[in-house]
């Protein structure tokens, strides 16, 4: 069965400072890979989605960036976070035509 | 407008009551949707896809209304453990999924 694993679980990170989330998912190929985040009290937003290695797509321009350098691996990055990066971040993946699920999360507070 | 729109809520009602959501989309070329259910501080989880002739799952049922553009999902019987936030998805085509804000549902005793 495929699983996804999202990490750190919980992070707290002054403003300026670097970021970087993971993801792996196992027991599937070539998935579609994709990162969402989630503010307080508002709905998903697609951040980056990617259907292939090296392969990114960008939903909003912001501060961030994400990078797949293997098949299941999807990385979200930021050189400098800024208060409003704060929230909750879900790594998904999905195979076309089928539904997506989510990882686990990361909650991220910039103080 | 937005692409994917839903009541925030939230609803308040009692265990054993009928309770149901609708979620409205806006571009009639969408192919697939879905209900997401997500409990506090936690991910969404698929709770069931909606097909064009309605599915039972349980004490939930999701409809799909192409005409008006909208899905919906009943509760009967409502649990206590049923409180959560409920997501509506539409598939626009591609790999482009689009969720709604959420649907807030506090069961009480």
């Amino acid at each position: 069965s495929q699983t996804i694993h999202q990490w750190p679980a919980t992070l707290v990170q002054p403003v300026g400072s670097p970021l970087s989330l993971e993801c792996t998912v196992e027991g599937t190929s070539n998935p579609n890979l994709y990162w969402y985040r989630q503010a307080a009290g508002r709905g998903l937003q697609l951040l980056f989605y990617s259907v292939g290695i090296g392969q990114i797509s960008s939903e909003v321009p912001q501060n961030l960036s994400a990078s797949r350098p293997q098949d299941r691996q999807f990385i979200l990055s930021s050189k400098k976070l800024l208060l409003s990066d704060s929230g909750f971040y879900l790594c998904a993946w999905r195979l076309p035509g089928n539904t997506i699920y989510f990882g686990e999360g990361s909650w991220l507070t910039v103080v | 407008r937005k692409e994917v729109e839903q009541d925030p809520g939230p609803f308040n009602v009692p265990e054993g009551a009928t309770v149901a959501f609708n979620c409205t989309y806006s571009n009639s070329a969408s192919q697939s949707f879905f209900w997401y259910r997500q409990d506090c501080r936690k991910e969404p989880k698929l709770l069931m896809s909606v097909y064009s002739s309605g599915n039972e799952d349980g004490r939930f049922t999701a409809q799909l209304n192409r005409a008006s553009q909208y899905i919906s999902l009943l509760i009967r019987d409502s649990k206590l453990s049923d409180s959560a936030t409920y997501l509506c998805v539409v598939n626009m085509g591609g790999n482009k999924l689009v969720f709604g804000a959420g649907t807030i549902l506090r069961v009480k005793s």
